[in-house]
């Protein structure tokens, strides 16, 4: 199974909004609404944002947001802090009954 | 309050086998899985496997299949993640997580491995 393709970078400043895009295959984000998004600070074990696709867990901030479309899940982070810079993780379930992570995104705020 | 707990840093030969322990604590051991997930050194992360502790069904990465095994012991609320023929390319931190089939919530501390001659 193959990571699913994030871009390795992308900024913003701060109150702007950005979109990391996760794009996978008819295996994987195509075939389920299971895919999930994951903050990770450096050092730091990584942090569930999202889960199937839109719903956030309790104490995440409404400002992070997510969709799907066909073999892509978008994250989406509006008005952007400081503290939203981290590497960003997107994660499948797979039609193997496996599970699948994006290469990563680095959030840079500028 | 949930917490998951895992042994400490090793480091090994070339070859060898790894036993990494993760303890769960804070709701019924047997109502999540938990998945096991590696970074290695300024890489991204990798999932490895998950286990169902309830009834232990396992599902394991195709590219580690043959040499990751996952047992769990409901005695006492921890599985254990053994990693054989050990080589470089393993050094990494090890995570255990517990969740669900598809998405994980809380995070071990991780474990570091070293893999060196």
């Amino acid at each position: 199974q193959s990571a699913l393709t994030q871009p390795a970078s992308v900024s913003g400043s701060p109150g702007q909004s950005i979109t990391i895009s996760c794009t996978g295959s008819s295996s994987d984000i195509g075939a389920y609404n299971y895919v999930s998004w994951y903050q990770q600070h450096p050092a730091k074990a990584p942090k569930l944002m999202i889960y199937d696709i839109t719903n956030r867990p309790s104490g995440v901030s409404n400002r992070f947001s997510a969709s799907k479309s066909g073999d892509t899940a978008s994250l989406t982070i509006s008005g952007l802090q400081p503290e939203d810079e981290a590497d960003y993780y997107c994660l499948s379930y797979t039609t193997s009954s496996s599970l699948v992570f994006g290469g990563g995104t680095k959030l840079t705020v500028l | 309050q949930v917490q998951v707990v895992q042994s400490g840093a090793e480091v090994k030969r070339p070859g060898a086998s790894v036993k990494i322990s993760c303890r769960a604590s804070g709701y019924t051991f047997t109502t999540y899985f938990i998945h096991w997930v590696r970074q290695a050194p300024g890489q991204g992360l990798e999932w490895m496997a998950m286990i169902n502790p309830g009834g232990g069904s396992t599902a394991y990465a195709q590219n580690l299949q043959g040499r990751l095994t996952m047992t769990r012991d409901t005695s006492t609320d921890t599985v254990y993640m053994e990693l054989s023929s050990l080589r470089s390319e393993d050094t990494a931190i090890y995570y255990c997580a517990s969740g669900v089939r598809n998405w994980v919530d809380y995070w071990g501390q991780g474990t570091q491995v070293t893999v060196s001659s």
